[in-house]
């Protein structure tokens, strides 16, 4: 079991390009999170999805960020018109079902230059 | 006010040593609590899982939950350098509805175990 795969590991944007973080769940497993880590800050909650549903997405910014996760393929953040600010860690967890604990994976390191 | 406080630490202790991380929080309604250990750079990586007051072992590791208190705990026993690492709280509503999905993280604590 190759465990929650995120790609890419580092991803640099210029003020106002797209950045897309993508994550492959572990196999067998239909929850997908979205957690982002700023410096010195522990991880804050983004976005909850199962396949092809949003669930929770009260810890999303209301513009510019976008979550998906189709019934093929990995779980997409989108986060349009990238501000230094969006430079931080974002991480994907996975879990088999609702009450199941999560799975991390290593995590997108984001840098906005 | 943070709904979970978690000393920052950092702490640097000799190997050996017995280590006690902790936790309060404010939302009496936190069911599950959790305890991750994050090494540099990758990301964090279940340790312990517990949803009742009390203690809970795994070798070295001891959680314990006060929800009168509001307040969690995590031992390690005869530290090890390895143990070098970032530990986080986390909590959860109750499971059933989808606000289990979301987990409350404390900010974590840098432990260094020192030979």
């Amino acid at each position: 079991n190759a465990g929650v795969m995120q790609n890419p590991r580092h991803l640099v944007r210029r003020r106002g390009q797209e950045a897309r973080l993508r994550c492959s769940p572990m196999k067998g497993h239909s929850h997908v999170y979205w957690y982002r880590q700023l410096p010195e800050e522990g991880l804050k909650f983004m976005v909850y999805l199962q396949k092809e549903n949003i669930i929770d997405e009260s810890g999303m910014p209301k513009e510019r960020f976008s979550a998906e996760f189709p019934k093929e393929g990995p779980s997409i953040l989108r986060i349009q018109q990238v501000v230094r600010g969006d430079s931080a860690a974002y991480f994907c967890a996975s879990s088999p079902g609702l009450g199941d604990g999560y799975t991390f994976g290593s995590g997108t390191r984001l840098t906005v230059v | 006010q943070k709904e979970v406080e978690q000393d920052p630490g950092p702490l640097s202790v000799p190997e050996g040593a017995i280590v006690s991380l902790n936790c309060t929080y404010s939302n009496s309604a936190f069911q599950y609590f959790m305890w991750y250990r994050q090494y540099s750079r990758k990301g964090p990586e279940l340790l312990m899982y517990t949803y009742s007051s009390g203690n809970k072992e795994d070798g070295r590791f001891t959680a314990q939950v006060d929800k009168s208190s509001k307040y969690i705990s995590l031992f390690i026993r005869d530290s090890q350098p390895s143990d070098s690492a970032t530990y986080l709280c986390a909590m959860s509503l109750n499971a059933g509805g989808t606000s289990y999905g979301k987990l409350t993280f404390g900010q974590g604590t840098i432990l260094t175990v020192h030979p």
